[in-house]
């Protein structure tokens, strides 16, 4: 069975310094690992995907995760954050056995200006 | 706009109640998801259509039902509604019918609200 675990369920950073949202993942087959990010009132828009190759993956709005296989994690980050970023990020996990994502419990990212 | 629309957007009723949530997915997709987003628990997936036919369920409740109609447009059934049942209700589209890196689009949700 999948799950995914985030670590944080708020994380508050300054306008301008990195952003650093954590995921970890178990899975018994290689999985598809993805972020999504949900700005309030809003549905879930995905930001980026590990799929296979490159474990550095660039997403939108200048986010990119590290799929890091020995570690089962997949850490969100982004240089500079600014204060559109404020929102709720979730980690979700697929495999190859069933269509259906499963979630991490989601981190509230707040900007501070 | 993730080409994925669901209505109503709000939904109020009172518990005991019957209430339909629709959903119609974009163009071309042919999986439907319902998921389920509460405080106590997070984001879970209830129930997968795939051309018609139900293709996986999670933890959907016996008291919810759904059905995906020709047009693909997707109804989650909720009926005997408890105060639990409060939530934001997602559907998700996707072209592929299983597992895989095909990216599930989301619509943007309807809150019920039960008293």
């Amino acid at each position: 069975a999948q799950s995914v675990t985030q670590l944080g369920s708020h994380v508050s950073v300054s306008e301008g310094a990195l952003v650093l949202l954590r995921c970890n993942y178990s899975s018994s087959v290689p999985p598809y690992l993805f972020w999504y990010v949900q700005y309030p009132n809003q549905g879930l828009q995905l930001l980026l995907k590990y799929t296979t190759g490159a474990t550095l993956v660039k997403g939108i709005n200048g986010f990119e995760a590290e799929f890091k296989k020995s570690e089962t994690s997949f850490h969100l980050t982004k240089p500079s954050a600014h204060m559109s970023d404020a929102a709720e990020y979730f980690c979700a996990v697929r495999t190859n056995q069933g269509g259906k994502l499963i979630f991490g419990q989601g981190t509230e990212l707040s900007v501070k200006p | 706009d993730s080409g994925v629309t669901q209505t109503p957007k709000h939904l109020i009723t009172a518990t005991g109640q019957r209430v339909t949530l629709r959903c119609s997915p974009r163009s071309g997709d042919l999986s439907v998801y319902w998921y389920q987003q509460s405080l106590d628990q997070g984001l879970q997936f209830l129930i997968q259509y795939y051309n018609g036919e139900e293709r996986a369920k999670g933890n959907i409740l016996e008291r919810f039902s759904a059905q995906q109609f020709p047009d693909l447009h997707s109804e989650l059934n909720l009926s005997s509604l408890e105060l639990g049942d409060s939530a934001l209700y997602f559907c998700a589209s996707s072209a592929s019918v299983g597992g895989g890196p095909n990216e599930q689009f989301f619509g943007p949700g309807t809150r019920l609200t039960v008293l």
